[in-house]
Order: C-alpha cells, then sequence, then structure tokens
C-alpha cells in the first residue's frame, strides 16, 4: 500500500516570506499527485495536481509544486505568502490504477503571522 | 467540476446512537468514496460506495459499524453505527469520474458523540 509524508506538522512564517512544504509518497507504480488546501472553517479544496508532463506545475493562489519522480517528493511552494494562505495543507496520491481513491499525508498547518 | 451537498452539516449525538449522514451529488459520478477526519488528524478512507452493490472497505473499517448504501450515480449514505465518543469526526464524501481526475469533496458532517 502507498503512504504519503508530509515533513512540516506546523510552519511559522511572516508575510512575504517564501513557504515550502516537504511530501514524499511510497509507491511503485505511476501515480497522480495532488495538493488539497483546507482554510478555516472551510471545505477542502484543490490547490493543484500532477498527472504527467511538465514536473513543475502551477495552481491558483501563486502555488506551484515540482514532481521528482527519482526523489518520490511533489513539494509545494510560495514564493510570498499571504496572511490569507494561512490554512492546511494535505498532500495526497493516487495511483493510476485505482481511480479516484486518495491517500493523504498528515497534513501542514501554515500560520501567516502579518 | 461537481457540486456535492452533504447533510447534515454537523451534529450533536448521543452514544449507543446512529447517524445517517447523506452526499447528493449535482451530476452523475462514477466514484464516490467516504472519508474520515479525526481532531487534528489527516483523512483516511473508509470505503468506496459501489452502486449497486456493497461498498468496498479499508482495511480497520466494517460493514456492520459504517454501513454504506449507493442506489444511484448521484446519491450515497454513510451511516455511523452504535456510535462511540471516539466516532467524533468530520465525515467527507468525495467524488470523481474516472481516472486520472481529480477528486472533489463535499463541506464535510462534523459529528460530536457525547
Amino acid at each position: 500500500a502507498q503512504s504519503v509524508s508530509q515533513h512540516n506538522h506546523h510552519v511559522i512564517l511572516s508575510e512575504a516570506a517564501s513557504l515550502e512544504l516537504g511530501c514524499n509518497y511510497s509507491y511503485g507504480g505511476t501515480v497522480n499527485l495532488f495538493w488539497y488546501v483546507q482554510y478555516p472553517g472551510q471545505h477542502l479544496q484543490l490547490l493543484l495536481k500532477y498527472f504527467s508532463g511538465d514536473p513543475l506545475v502551477k495552481g491558483i493562489k501563486g502555488f506551484e509544486a515540482e514532481f521528482i519522480k527519482s526523489k518520490f517528493s511533489f513539494n509545494l511552494r510560495k514564493p510570498s505568502v499571504q496572511w490569507s494562505d494561512t490554512a492546511e495543507y494535505f498532500c495526497a496520491v493516487n495511483p493510476q490504477t485505482a481511480g479516484n481513491k486518495l491517500t493523504f499525508g498528515g497534513g501542514t498547518r501554515v500560520l501567516v503571522k502579518p | 467540476s461537481a457540486v456535492i451537498s452533504q447533510k447534515p452539516s454537523r451534529d450533536i449525538c448521543q452514544r449507543g446512537t446512529s447517524l445517517t449522514i447523506q452526499c447528493q451529488v449535482d451530476s452523475q459520478v462514477t466514484m464516490m468514496f467516504w472519508y474520515r477526519q479525526q481532531p487534528g488528524q489527516s483523512l483516511t478512507l473508509i470505503a468506496t460506495a459501489n452502486q449497486g452493490s456493497e461498498a468496498t472497505y479499508e482495511s480497520g473499517f466494517v460493514i456492520d459499524k459504517f454501513p454504506i448504501s449507493r442506489p444511484n450515480l448521484t446519491f450515497s449514505t454513510l451511516t455511523v453505527s452504535n456510535m462511540s465518543p471516539e466516532d467524533s469526526s468530520i465525515y467527507l464524501c468525495s467524488v470523481g469520474q474516472n481516472r486520472n481526475t481529480e477528486a472533489f469533496f463535499g463541506q464535510g458532517t462534523r459529528l460530536t458523540v457525547v
């Protein structure tokens, strides 16, 4: 079975700082990769996704992620965060043979201080 | 995309009772899933809801505790049976169309068992 590991449980940043959240997965086959965000009191929303092609993917709100196959990683980045980026971020993996069934990482709570 | 409506959005229940959560989608979808998000935790897949047949449960989840129905391609229910305080969680419905597409999530049902 696959597993997903997010390196940081909590991150505290100041506005305009750069953000990078690590995500590693274990699975021997081909996967789809996702980052979801959960803002306080809101439901889960998709930030970005990777299925194939260019390993550098751009998502909403200035986020991007890079898939490095050799490292089984899919790290999320944003060059300059805003207070409104305060949220919990989840990395998720979906083997391409498994339909839309997702395995989630443990999540990273990000607090951006104004 | 798909618009998912879950009912109820929240409930407080007595231990030993059961609660049925409904998930309604605004369009026909191939795949429907139920996840649990325990307090401070990530999302864990409970089961895949199969139309017209028994759900497929993940390790650690059983039909007697979490019976699931899916009578058609737009609707599913999850029942949390014989509840205990440990069942206090957010329960989320997720849908997808097929492989290599993203999954969409409902807003969740916040369950508190007292």
